[in-house]
């Protein structure tokens, strides 16, 4: 089974406060790291897929990095909104190994942005 | 279309009830998922259907079987159940089964097993 961690587990921000969080996972036999989020009651939403090492992703307010040589990828949030508060999941994408072809879940983190 | 949908959303059974899970779309992607989350945990893989053939079966027990009919639909025959296989199952799409696009998922099936 694929270790991926992330973290905080949970993060409570005030709105327009700026944040971060951080996935770590095996670097080796690495193919693509997705981001998603997931608000209550809604389907998992694809943020970003990212595959090169110093890749950078942006959609409106979040962004996101990607270092594969030691295994990790931050997504930001700036000036958080009610609206960014839900569950963000990273899942590393494997080419090799015992979770080859597999999307693996992390814990994910828990944001929850206050008016 | 750009949705996955799965049906029910909800779903109540006995240990000795036979029902079925039924995920759809239409975008033209050809792999399709099911997952298991149980709560307060990651989604956690159960099959892949890869060009509607099983391409990975993650040790499901023999009471949980996918079927992949075409290319638009999935299901989940449920059959013998425990109530510890109570659960959200997820049921998402990709175009191709490779890491580099991401996964379209459905609101999924709340199950309850009694």
């Amino acid at each position: 089974i694929l270790n991926v961690e992330q973290s905080p587990q949970s993060l409570h921000v005030q709105e327009g406060d700026s944040t971060n969080f951080t996935c770590s996972f095996p670097s080796s036999n690495f193919y693509a790291l997705h981001w998603y989020r997931w608000e209550t009651a809604k389907s998992p939403e694809a943020l970003f897929v990212m595959t090169l090492n110093g890749d950078e992703k942006k959609k409106g307010r979040i962004s996101a990095t990607l270092n594969t040589k030691e295994g990790y990828s931050y997504l930001y949030i700036k000036g958080s909104q009610p609206e960014d508060s839900a569950t963000y999941l990273c899942a590393p994408f494997n080419a090799g190994g015992t979770s080859y072809g597999k999307l693996t879940f992390g814990q994910g983190t828990i944001l929850t942005v206050h008016p | 279309d750009t949705e996955v949908t799965q049906t029910p959303k909800h779903l109540v059974m006995g240990m000795t009830n036979k029902k079925s899970l039924k995920c759809e779309q239409h975008m033209g992607h050809r792999a399709m998922y099911w997952y298991k989350q149980k709560a307060k945990k990651p989604p956690e893989l159960m099959f892949v259907y890869s060009y509607e053939k099983l391409s990975i079966n993650e040790s499901v027990p023999s009471r949980f079987s996918p079927e992949c009919p075409n290319s638009s639909l999935l299901n989940l025959h449920l059959h013998a159940l425990q109530p510890e296989d109570s659960a959200l199952y997820l049921c998402a799409s990709s175009q191709v089964e490779q890491g580099a696009g991401g996964y379209t998922f459905g609101s999924g099936t709340r199950l309850t097993v009694v």
